[in-house]
């Protein structure tokens, strides 16, 4: 079974404070992605990586940043939390091997709360 | 970009009945999938249908396709308790991009 694991399931974090949500897939894929859900919102796409050390700006990239330094692994920065980046965030992964529209896995999200 | 718009928003039924949510959306797609997801947890992947299928089951799914008019119907049958949950559609617009999902749809199911 593939495993998506994010490192913390709640967070509570201060205004200002630089903040590292941490991703791993146990799949060997090579996609990662990272969404936030809000109430009525729906999920909205941050960033994703098709290939190490590459990230491209989803639709909504402000106020974050990513970091993919090895294939597993896909962290998420805020470099400077607000309380309007108060959300659940999402991390998944699917392999490019199927070819486009692939099926993606999802982790178990983290909830943050920046208060 | 939201592509997917699914229908309705919340749909509540009684065990036992079938649930129908729809999702429609507004270009051409390589396939749409469903997934499902339990309160406060992540999406579970529920069922690919390609833009070349008009229908496709799964177990007490039922996924439906029509790319005249660019929408999708799910449909659970001898709907259960545990079937509560919420449920998204999720296409990709182009080659190789990400899914973009929808909003949803709130499904419970009484005992």
């Amino acid at each position: 079974d593939v495993k998506v694991t994010q490192s913390s399931r709640y967070l509570v974090k201060r205004t200002g404070e630089k903040v590292f949500l941490e991703c791993v897939q146990d799949m060997d894929h090579e996609n990662m992605f990272w969404y936030r859900q809000d109430p009525g919102l729906g999920l909205r796409l941050i960033y994703f990586s098709y290939d190490v050390k590459m990230k491209e700006k989803g639709d909504i990239p402000e106020g974050y940043s990513v970091s993919r330094e090895k294939k597993e692994r896909f962290s998420l920065i805020l470099e400077s939390a607000s309380t309007n980046q108060t959300s659940m965030y999402l991390c998944a992964s699917s392999s490019s091997r199927q070819g486009p529209g692939n099926t993606i896995y999802f982790g178990e999200g983290s909830w943050l709360t920046v208060v | 970009s939201q592509q997917g718009e699914e229908d309705p928003q919340a749909l509540s039924i009684q065990e036992g009945e079938n649930a129908t949510m729809n999702c429609s959306y507004k270009t051409s797609i390589n396939n749409l999938q469903w997934y499902r997801q339990n309160s406060g947890r992540g999406l579970v992947h529920l069922i690919l249908i390609r833009s070349n299928e008009r229908e496709k089951h799964s177990g007490r799914l039922r996924v439906t396709l029509d790319t005249s008019k660019k929408s999708s119907s799910l449909l659970i049958t001898a709907s259960r308790a545990a079937d509560t949950a919420s449920y998204f559609c999720a296409t990709v617009l182009s080659g190789n991009t990400p899914l973009v999902f929808g909003k949803g749809t709130r499904l419970s199911v009484i005992a």
